[in-house]
């Protein structure tokens, strides 16, 4: 069965620091999905990236940057000279393709709370 | 731009009463996720349709749980019964089917069962 840990229950951190959330997950399928998502305190889960099991290729958006390492099954999420409207919870999910329904079921682990202090 | 909706944002009830969510999912979108999620918890998987054929269902979906999507539009979920326990926020998502499935979230509906 999938599996996603994250083992960081919250981090706090001050305003420009680098912070870096790990993301470990576990799979027997070849082919699979990645995710990042962020919840505000508003509740809504918002989409950051997808990353698909073929791809080791590493991300860079604005002062996001995603390091994906299939050898050690992790896919880490690094904010550059974070903000306060980084705070957050920030949950990893990994998405299998089931041969049957064809449905890529969305395995989220239990989230790191990111505060980042002015 | 219209994203994921839900309705009502906010639920609270008696032990024992029913209640029914709705979600009306992007436009374009032929899947259709139901997740639930507990205080300090990732979401969990409780139901999925493709266009109006309910293909899954998780172990979390009692038979006090039921879900429609009737026509392939929007959803229903509805809590028979309900119990101290199903106190949750209740999310929906949809996606396409086409290429790279990305599942795009709507505000969640909170449940409090008292």
């Amino acid at each position: 069965a999938q599996k996603v840990t994250q083992a960081q229950t919250e981090i706090s951190v001050v305003e420009k620091e680098d912070v870096t959330l790990d993301c470990v997950y576990e799979t027997r399928d070849t082919t699979y999905y990645l995710f990042w998502y962020k919840q505000p305190p508003s509740g809504e889960l918002v989409f950051l990236i997808r990353r698909n099991s073929f791809d080791e290729q590493n991300e860079i958006s604005g002062r996001y940057s995603w390091n994906f390492q299939k050898s050690t099954s992790s896919f880490n999420f690094t904010i550059t000279a974070s903000q306060v409207v980084d705070s957050a919870v920030y949950f990893c999910a990994l998405s299998e393709i089931r041969g049957d329904t064809g449905r890529r079921a969305l395995t989220f682990g239990s989230g790191t709370r990111l505060q980042v202090q002015p | 731009d219209t994203g994921v909706s839900q309705n009502p944002r906010h639920k609270i009830t008696k032990r024992g009463q029913n209640v029914t969510f709705r979600c009306d999912p992007i436009s374009e979108h032929n899947r259709l996720y139901w997740y639930r999620q507990t205080l300090g918890q990732g979401p969990e998987f409780l139901t999925y349709f493709q266009n109006e054929a309910q293909l899954e269902k998780s172990r979390l979906l009692s038979d006090r749980f039921s879900a429609e999507r009737p026509k392939g539009s929007f959803s229903t979920l509805e809590i028979q019964r309900t119990e101290q326990g199903d106190s949750a926020m209740y999310l929906c998502a949809s996606s396409l089917s086409r290429g790279r499935e990305t599942q795009y979230f709507g505000p969640g509906t909170r449940l409090l069962v008292l």
